[in-house]
């Protein structure tokens, strides 16, 4: 089993749809987790970081947090072009300080 | 505008032919690390320092180094470089960890390097 993994993809959704990216993680004592988006090509750019139980929002994004299901997703809104794109899911346990471990990504394409 | 550099932005090199890569920064973080990142696949950490302090992945091979001479800069020399080495390269940076783990992670743009 991966320490992080997620949906295998790719995930394809309508412009202005809800896209929703999914993120389970191994290590029971993870503090910290991240989605960081990654244009083909291009380096991975953070969107969000969450820490605790629940949601957090920003913009359209919304990060959502399970600590005892140990999961973690992504809600995209209004679901534009622009957001077609790999998504990695990166979480830092407490075994491992420092390090994050990332996920293999779920691609996103949003079509208009 | 404070951000991570990369150079060069694509590199060519021959089999065997040393090559160095090159990070900066201005972000002033304590942090900084250097990714493998093959096509579809994660990044995979080679290494970080904290501070000057050097941090190896067991897995990392040894043809595999790095220097940081001084805060803002880090290399990651690669001394004898196979077909299988062609990657792109990460550097990221955080401000700082601790037994949580690290805070954000800000990427530069990357290094494409072909091996020849």
């Amino acid at each position: 089993q991966k320490e992080v993994e997620q949906n295998s993809g790719p995930l394809s959704v309508p412009e202005g749809a809800i896209a929703s990216l999914n993120c389970t993680y191994s290590d029971r004592g993870s503090q910290s987790f991240f989605w960081y988006r990654q244009y083909s090509g291009k380096s991975p750019e953070l969107i969000m970081s969450i820490y605790s139980n629940g949601d957090k929002e920003d913009g359209r994004f919304t990060a959502q947090l399970n600590k005892a299901s140990q999961y973690v997703s992504l809600l995209i809104r209004d679901s534009q072009p622009s957001d077609s794109a790999t998504y990695l899911c990166a979480v830092n346990g407490n075994t491992n300080a420092g390090k994050s471990t990332f996920g293999d990504g779920t691609t996103l394409t949003v079509k208009p | 505008d404070a951000m991570v550099i990369q150079n060069p932005r694509y590199q060519v090199t021959q089999f065997g032919k040393p090559v160095t890569l090159s990070c900066s920064q201005t972000l002033n973080h304590n942090v900084m690390y250097w990714y493998q990142q093959k096509s579809s696949q994660a990044p995979k950490l080679l290494f970080h320092y904290y501070d000057k302090d050097f941090n190896n992945e067991a897995d990392t091979p040894d043809n595999f180094q790095s220097r940081r001479p001084n805060t803002s800069f880090c290399f990651l020399d690669i001394r004898s470089p196979g077909l299988g080495d062609a990657a792109m390269y990460l550097c990221a940076t955080s401000r700082d960890y601790s037994w949580a783990g690290p805070y954000e992670q800000y990427f530069g743009p990357g290094t494409r390097l072909t091996v020849t």
